[in-house]
């Protein structure tokens, strides 16, 4: 099935670390690369991992990612208030033969 | 630094033809390795991809809209569109167009600030 599953929410401290999962398959993240989003409150998305783990200039490194299997993982650590945001997964799917949105996750900075 | 900017009406009636248009500036479409893409949102929702237009004017539609989907560039003005037939209230959402970098995994690095299309009589 195409689709990509990650929790509806995730929320932590200033300063902590924060872990956002990607489910999907072996058609779409099992056989390649994930790509990470960030989309600020009324913003257009923003780039924030491309590869699966590897950050374009200028994005922070706290900032990181990795993928096993048919999941990928996005980590946010030394958490900060700037980083209230949705978060979204991105992949090709082999069976749709086009791209794949994860169901976007919203972090909360307690 | 290449910007992209969504250009048409706010406006569809139910069962039209919705008709976009994305300008790139600071970089041609044409050359590069690049591709173009249109994703929408509807607001409060998630992300959903529309499709993709290649340099050679080959396209690739998301298979749940591909009926209804054209996607074209027109290389004299820089710009490339989306135009989605027989719209109806669910097509009403925030329209995307972005730039896809071959070299970064094909992820989407340069996104327009989007414009808002609401479907109704």
């Amino acid at each position: 099935q195409s689709v990509l599953t990650q929790p509806p929410s995730a929320s932590g401290a200033p300063g902590q670390r924060i872990t956002i999962s990607c489910s999907g398959s072996s058609s779409n993240i099992g056989g390649n690369p994930v790509n990470w989003y960030q989309q600020l409150p009324g913003m257009s998305p923003k780039l924030l991992i491309y590869n699966s783990n590897e950050r374009p200039s200028g994005i922070p490194d706290r900032f990181s990612a990795s993928k096993s299997g048919t999941s990928a993982s996005l980590v946010i650590s030394r958490l900060q208030s700037e980083d209230e945001a949705d978060y979204f997964c991105e992949t090709r799917d082999n069976n749709l033969n086009g791209r794949l949105f994860g169901t976007g996750t919203k972090v909360t900075v307690l | 630094q290449v910007q992209l900017q969504e250009s048409g009406p706010g406006l569809v009636k139910p069962s039209q033809t919705l008709s976009l248009t994305c300008t790139v500036s600071g970089g041609s479409i044409s050359s590069g390795p690049y591709s173009w893409t249109w994703v929408r949102q509807p607001a409060g929702k998630g992300l959903e991809w529309i499709g993709r237009v290649y340099p050679s004017g080959s396209t690739n539609y998301n298979p749940s809209l591909k009926s209804r989907i054209s996607m074209s560039l027109d290389t004299s003005k820089n710009q490339f569109s989306l135009k989605l037939s027989s719209v109806t209230a669910a097509d009403t959402a925030m329209y995307y167009c972005a730039r896809v970098a071959r070299q970064l995994a094909s992820a989407m690095d340069v996104w327009g600030q989007g414009t808002t299309v609401t479907v109704s009589s």
